[in-house]
């Protein structure tokens, strides 16, 4: 079956765009979460969606924000972008909601997004 | 809040074990542990999950103490195709899921 998919693969903005990535998780598949990667700050939890619900969230401002739609297909959109924003943006889809449930996560290959 | 610690980097050769651990100081009472491997350019894979004890599948094993207060992800017998970054993840006790900063595994031949 096919696994999860993020588009674009790569996306050039200047500082103060905004953006938006999309991820199509696995067929089945309710939660989908989504993550940034940095040299620096390595792997980042931003938040989750399970059933159109935002379920949990990281420590990142309000203008990351995402949703999911009745196909659980889900979209993160960032806003104002500054320099620091760069990285790779990844999500991850899981039958169940995240780790409190013993439940495997899939990764897409990400979006790299660069902040010029 | 959370905070997860792993050895930045191990070197090995094929054919041996590696056991890499994960020290997550507070994790919260029923949250899960998990473990992934990356490789350059491609989004993190589940290795194994587990909540307490030992838990082994088909890749690795993955021992927690009675505590929960680390984890150490064994590989056995790793081969070339092991080279990569292994990262623990466990929660907060909140809403937020921590990474460990990963360690860098080189297989030597």
């Amino acid at each position: 079956k096919a696994g999860v998919t993020q588009t674009p693969r790569y996306l050039i903005k200047t500082r103060g765009q905004q953006v938006t990535l999309s991820c199509s998780p696995i067929s089945g598949h309710r939660s989908v979460s989504w993550y940034q990667q940095t040299p620096g700050q390595g792997l980042q939890f931003l938040f989750e969606y399970f059933s159109e619900t935002q379920r949990n969230k990281g420590n990142f401002p309000g203008r990351f924000s995402g949703r999911q739609f009745s196909n659980s297909r889900s979209e993160m959109n960032v806003s104002t972008l500054e320099l620091g924003d760069s990285a790779l943006y990844l999500c991850a889809s899981s039958f169940r909601t995240l780790l409190r449930q013993g439940n495997e996560q899939f990764f897409g290959p990400g979006t790299r997004l660069t902040v010029l | 809040l959370a905070k997860t610690t792993q050895p930045i980097s191990m070197d090995s050769y094929e054919g041996q074990e590696v056991n890499i651990t994960c020290s997550h100081n507070n994790i919260a009472t029923n949250d899960y542990i998990t473990w992934y491997q990356q490789f350059p350019s491609q989004g993190p894979r589940f290795i194994i999950q587990g909540y307490k004890t030992k838990v082994t599948n088909e890749v690795a094993s993955l021992f927690i103490p009675a505590d929960r207060k680390s984890s150490t992800l064994s590989l056995p017998r790793v081969s070339l195709s092991d080279t990569a970054v292994y990262y623990c993840l466990v929660g907060d006790g909140g809403q937020n899921f921590v990474f460990g900063p990963g360690t860098r595994l080189s297989v030597l031949p």
